[in-house]
């Protein structure tokens, strides 16, 4: 099953302008990544937050995580058309032994 | 300082055919880890393996899908008598350590079935 949601789905903005995408879990887990794909090409990792953590910052990047919400979300400030890309969250349980599991993403779209 | 070697990058297997994807983990990196992507689709953990050892395989087919992480040399994801649904991208990742490290991706090995 998922364990991680993107919201939202697609993300259309305009050079300039701030994205935000959101990502949901399910269940405990020890951190919390963010990765972008371009398209045809692998992921690239942007951040990795901590359960511990309440928020990070990285150049254009600001995450937030909220462990009572199961939610944490992705901010691009100033956004360029190079930002365009799938974003995802994945997560990292508790549990010894496991992998990140991926939500399925937000296409983001920025344009000129 | 390479990142995840993967290769072949793309592949094109006719039905019934094998299929070998390779990948060579980062520096220092014990642990690695298959994922799939099918278009329009985010990943999906297929396994994980350290040197020698699958850790977790839950999200592997039953059938026709292996792979392995030996002593020497790259991580092999094998998928014999490859079908049309098997098309997808095959992306490998690694860490070096599990859970709280950061987990680098390859490139991913794009396979066609024909």
């Amino acid at each position: 099953s998922q364990q991680g949601e993107e919201d939202p789905q697609a993300l259309s903005i305009q050079e300039g302008e701030n994205a935000t995408m959101n990502c949901s879990y399910k269940t405990s887990i020890n951190n919390l990544q963010w990765y972008r794909q371009n398209s045809g090409r692998g992921l690239v990792h942007l951040i990795l937050i901590r359960s511990n953590e309440r928020e990070k910052h990285s150049g254009r990047l600001r995450v937030t995580l909220d462990t009572s919400k199961k939610s944490s979300s992705l901010l691009i400030t100033a956004s360029r058309a190079a930002d365009t890309a799938s974003y995802f969250c994945a997560t990292v349980l508790n549990q010894a032994g496991t992998a990140l599991i991926f939500g399925k993403g937000t296409t983001l779209s920025v344009s000129s | 300082n390479a990142g995840v070697m993967q290769n072949p990058r793309h592949l094109v297997r006719r039905r019934g055919q094998e299929a070998r994807l390779r990948c060579s983990p980062m520096k220092g990196h014990s642990h690695v880890y298959w994922y799939r992507q099918l278009p329009e689709e985010g990943l999906k953990f297929m396994v994980y393996l350290q040197k020698e050892n699958i850790i977790d395989e839950s999200g592997m087919p039953k059938e026709r899908f292996s792979a392995e992480f030996p002593k020497e040399g790259p991580s092999i994801l094998r998928i014999q008598q490859v079908v049309r649904g098997d098309s997808a991208a095959y992306f490998c990742a690694s860490s070096q350590g599990q859970r709280g490290n950061t987990i680098y991706f390859g490139e991913g090995s794009w396979l066609t079935v024909v």
